[in-house]
């Protein structure tokens, strides 16, 4: 079935330590996002890409970082320069000026 | 701060009734989206307005786009319990071949059966 697929589903990390969350699409689409979101808050884009080996910062990229080796990939690492990393982080792609399809997002803790 | 404002920032109304949601966003735009997400899950597009239109409907759902005002509106009819969620407008304000959708603070509707 082509969607977004994203893992882990909960995470765990201690104070210190980077952790990588994946993001992999069979839709074919170009674009793909990072957003975070807080408890009872709207969603904040930390990166962006619309092409392999290009990606932009969001409005929130500090302490974050990205790569676009792949159309189909674009893993996102919480670095230990994010200060307050606990969030919901939820990915999505799409078609350029299109809709876009999400993830069932990944829920990170630090501890 | 968040391009976009939905307001009002929460809402509750009785099943049959009708929902309304605004948004107001702050530069311009080359399409406005409305997303849904249930509680703990991902969001889910329920529709597309471009910036040249003004009005757009699918199912119970009506969108307006008003782009001297820089505001779109959310029209749920009939609501069920079921329409239960909280609702997103997003915009897309990219340029030069890149599309860069954000997303405004939401509205959680509760609709009560």
């Amino acid at each position: 079935d082509g969607g977004i697929t994203q893992s882990p589903k909960y995470l765990f990390r201690k104070e210190g330590q980077n952790v990588t969350l994946s993001c992999e699409q069979n839709l074919n689409h170009d674009a793909m996002y990072w957003y975070r979101q807080d408890p009872g808050q709207g969603l904040r884009l930390i990166y962006y890409s619309q092409i392999v080996n290009d990606f932009q910062k969001g409005d929130i990229a500090e302490g974050y970082s990205v790569s676009r080796e792949k159309k189909e990939s674009f893993p996102l690492t919480v670095t230990s320069a994010q200060k307050n990393p606990t969030a919901f982080y939820l990915c999505a792609s799409g078609l350029f000026a299109g809709e876009l399809f999400f993830g069932e997002g990944s829920r990170l803790t630090v501890l | 701060s968040q391009q976009g404002e939905e307001d009002p920032q929460a809402l509750s109304i009785q099943e049959g009734e009708n929902a309304t949601m605004n948004c107001s966003y702050k530069t311009s735009i080359n399409n406005l989206q409305w997303y849904r997400q249930n509680s703990g899950r991902g969001l889910v597009h329920l529709i597309l307005i471009r910036s040249n239109e003004r009005e757009k409907h699918s199912g119970r759902l009506r969108v307006t786009l008003d782009t001297s005002k820089k505001s779109s509106s959310l029209l749920i009819t009939a609501s069920r319990a079921a329409d239960t969620a909280s609702y997103f407008c997003a915009t897309d304000t990219g340029s030069g071949g890149y599309q860069k959708v954000t997303f405004g603070t939401g509205t959680k509707l509760q609709v009560i059966p």
